[in-house]
């Protein structure tokens, strides 16, 4: 069965530091996989999505992942954390029916 | 638009009670979601429909019903209320896939219902 694995619950890092959200995945196919970002008290938001073309996947709010088939990895980066990126991220996959299987969550904190 | 919108945003109930979660969306898509959201468990999805009048079990479906009489709107209704059920439940809408398998289409979520059943 296709599922997600996000490693670390909880991620802090300084403002103006490098931001890395790992998200490893099992698949017997090629997957699609998404970032997706919750606010406080709001819905889901897409970052990004990759659907099998470039590798690199850029995102809103200058977030990227790499999609590497080796690692079984899609984790995500962002060069410099803003304080607005402090949020619940969470990694999917789409599965073969209209099913997304949703990782646990990584609560990213940035300290000033 | 509005987007894809949840009501009520909260509602504490007793243990047995029934309620229904309202969830519309504008953006004409044939697809529609629910998921039930809790603490670091991420998503799950409950039910989901891929167009007026088709409707199909998620991982989680015990204890819930959806009805989808048009594109618009996607019930879930909670007929005996249980503690289990304590939860934040996100309604979602995409657009229908152009081929088989799995979907590539973005999922846009409205803000929750945050339900507590005692």
């Amino acid at each position: 069965a296709q599922s997600v694995t996000q490693l670390g619950s909880h991620v802090s890092v300084s403002e103006g530091a490098l931001v890395l959200l790992r998200c490893n995945y099992s698949s017997s196919v090629p997957p699609y996989l998404f970032w997706y970002v919750q606010y406080p008290n709001q819905g889901l938001q897409l970052l990004l999505k990759y659907t099998s073309a470039a590798t690199l996947v850029k995102g809103i709010n200058g977030f990227e992942a790499e999609f590497k088939k080796s690692e079984t990895s899609f984790h995500l980066t962002k060069p410099s954390a803003h304080m607005s990126d402090a949020a619940e991220y969470f990694c999917a996959v789409s599965l073969n029916n209209n099913d997304m299987r949703f990782g646990a969550g990584t609560r990213l904190t940035v300290k000033p | 638009n509005a987007g894809v919108t949840q009501t009520p945003k909260f509602r504490i109930l007793k243990i047995g009670q029934s309620m229904t979660l309202q969830c519309a969306q504008d953006m004409n898509h044939n697809y529609m979601y629910w998921y039930r959201q809790d603490p670091g468990m991420g998503l799950k999805l409950i039910y989901y429909s891929v167009g007026a009048g088709i409707t199909d079990k998620g991982e989680v479906p015990n204890g819930y019903n959806v009805s989808r009489s048009t594109t618009e709107y996607f019930p879930l209704r909670l007929e005996l209320a249980a503690p289990s059920q304590t939860s934040v439940y996100f309604c979602a809408s995409s657009l229908p896939r152009t081929s088989g398998g799995p979907s590539t289409d973005t999922q846009y979520f409205g803000p929750g219902t945050r339900l507590t059943v005692l």
